[in-house]
């Protein structure tokens, strides 16, 4: 089954450190792999995509991810977090479903401490 | 580039009643829309996806009389959920995207719908 899994419900950080958001991926073929940034009460907010060539991706706000191929993952990682950050992460995946479509994983909520 | 809106924002209706909610591209012709529902501190799940012109694609166990879906346009979907009941209090997310790139979803601000 085509599947996308964020591991942590929850990532706390201190601002000023670096944030690390898990993501694992399933499906068959070449993945398009996305992450997403949701504040309350309002839509999904594209941060990046890896579609294909480096394996690091740089995106919006200073968030950057690395797509490893080994290891199915596609990691969200910030080098210093900002309060503002705090949000609802999610990680996608366009899969093949029989046509195609896009899975979310269950999202990873951050919380940044000043 | 690539703002979607969606109409209302926020609404309140009463049981048994339907309401609409609008999906526009704005600066941007959208031949696919999407239609998600997120319930509180979970994901997003679709519901269906539509092609302007065409009958909507409902993902399994989502009801098409009851989520009726219409993209008479290339800037415009609509989401009418008839017949409402509290079950259906939800946040729904319209999402778009454009010919040729299906991957770039671009998504609108949601719209929260509260059923007494």
């Amino acid at each position: 089954a085509q599947s996308v899994a964020q591991p942590e419900d929850q990532v706390n950080v201190a601002e000023g450190n670096p944030l690390t958001v898990k993501c694992t991926y399933s499906v068959s073929g070449n993945p398009y792999l996305f992450w997403y940034v949701q504040y309350p009460n309002r839509g999904l907010q594209f941060l990046l995509k890896y579609i294909t060539g480096d394996n690091l991706v740089k995106g919006s706000y200073g968030f950057e991810a690395e797509f490893n191929k080994s290891q199915t993952s596609f990691h969200l990682k910030k080098p210093s977090a900002l309060v503002s950050d705090s949000a609802l992460y999610f990680c996608a995946v366009r899969a093949n479903t029989g046509g195609f479509k896009t899975i979310f994983g269950a999202g990873t909520r951050l919380f940044v401490k000043a | 580039g690539a703002v979607v809106s969606q109409h209302p924002s926020w609404v309140i209706c009463k049981s048994g009643t339907s309401v609409k909610i609008e999906c526009r591209s704005l600066d941007f012709q959208a031949t696919t829309m999407f239609w998600y529902r997120q319930f509180p501190k979970q994901s997003l799940m679709l519901m269906a996806t539509s092609n302007e012109g065409s009958k909507a694609t409902y993902e399994q166990g989502v009801e098409k009389d009851k989520f009726l879906i219409n993209h008479a346009s290339l800037t415009l979907s609509t989401l009418t959920v008839t017949s409402a009941h509290p079950e259906d209090s939800s946040f729904y997310i319209c999402s778009a995207s454009i010919s040729g790139r299906s991957y770039e979803q671009y998504f609108g601000p949601g719209t929260r719908l509260t059923v007494t």
